[in-house]
């Protein structure tokens, strides 16, 4: 049982390169997440998504892009790497059921350093 | 959006010793959940307890949702215990979860 699954677990960029943090879950769970979390902080949301084909905006969203093409992944891309994404990135997934929230399941997370 | 506060910051105890961390909100909640962040970064999940009393061996939390606050309680503490101790929620009015700054724990041998 995979749980949340993230790639790549450590990356170092350049300034204005690109990448797509990879994330999967095979809990057929309908929400996901994708959070920040910068050095002695909580984490922060960026984008969630209730499904497939369905994404919506969180707490820190700007310089960030997702997309939910099937229920089991939801990658994360980053167009301009900026240092003020230097960051751990971490990926969740929860199973909804009308209004209740159920717990959320993270991975372990991504190390992406921009310099 | 929903405000959530953690104390104490900062929490250095001696093995062995029981602690309470508490985590106040400020609007309803349909989930709440208490993390442990270890060494590593990892994020274990500990309690969902968006309201009652829960207890998983030497941990324990308890949700008072009308009164807006959630107890997480650490008895025999061991060193294996360090780390930060993350409260979350999500409120009734969306589907965002707000995390609070943490607790960080250190048990001492």
């Amino acid at each position: 049982n995979a749980g949340v699954t993230q790639t790549p677990k450590f990356r170092i960029l350049k300034i204005g390169q690109s990448m797509t943090l990879q994330c999967a879950q095979d809990m057929n769970h309908n929400y996901m997440y994708w959070y920040r979390q910068d050095p002695g902080m909580g984490l922060k949301l960026i984008y969630y998504s209730v499904g497939a084909g369905i994404t919506d905006k969180g707490e820190v969203p700007n310089g960030y892009n997702v997309s939910r093409s099937t229920t089991e992944d939801f990658p994360l891309r980053l167009e301009l790497a900026a240092p003020s994404q230097t960051s751990v990135y971490f990926c969740a997934s929860s199973l909804t059921l009308g209004a209740a929230n159920q717990p959320q399941h993270f991975g372990d997370g991504t190390r992406l350093s921009i310099l | 959006g929903i405000q959530v506060e953690q104390s104490p910051p900062d929490l250095i105890l001696q093995e062995g010793a029981n602690s309470t961390l508490r985590c106040n909100f400020s609007d309803s909640v349909n989930n709440l959940q208490w993390f442990h962040q270890n060494p590593w970064g990892q994020l274990i999940n500990l309690f969902y307890i968006p309201s009652g009393t829960k207890q998983n061996g030497r941990l324990s939390a308890t949700t008072v949702a009308t009164e807006r606050y959630s107890l997480l309680y650490i008895s025999s503490s061991q060193t294996t215990d360090s780390g930060v101790y993350f409260c979350a929620v999500v409120s009734y009015n969306n589907n965002d979860m707000r995390f609070g700054a943490g607790t960080r724990l250190t048990v001492k041998p």
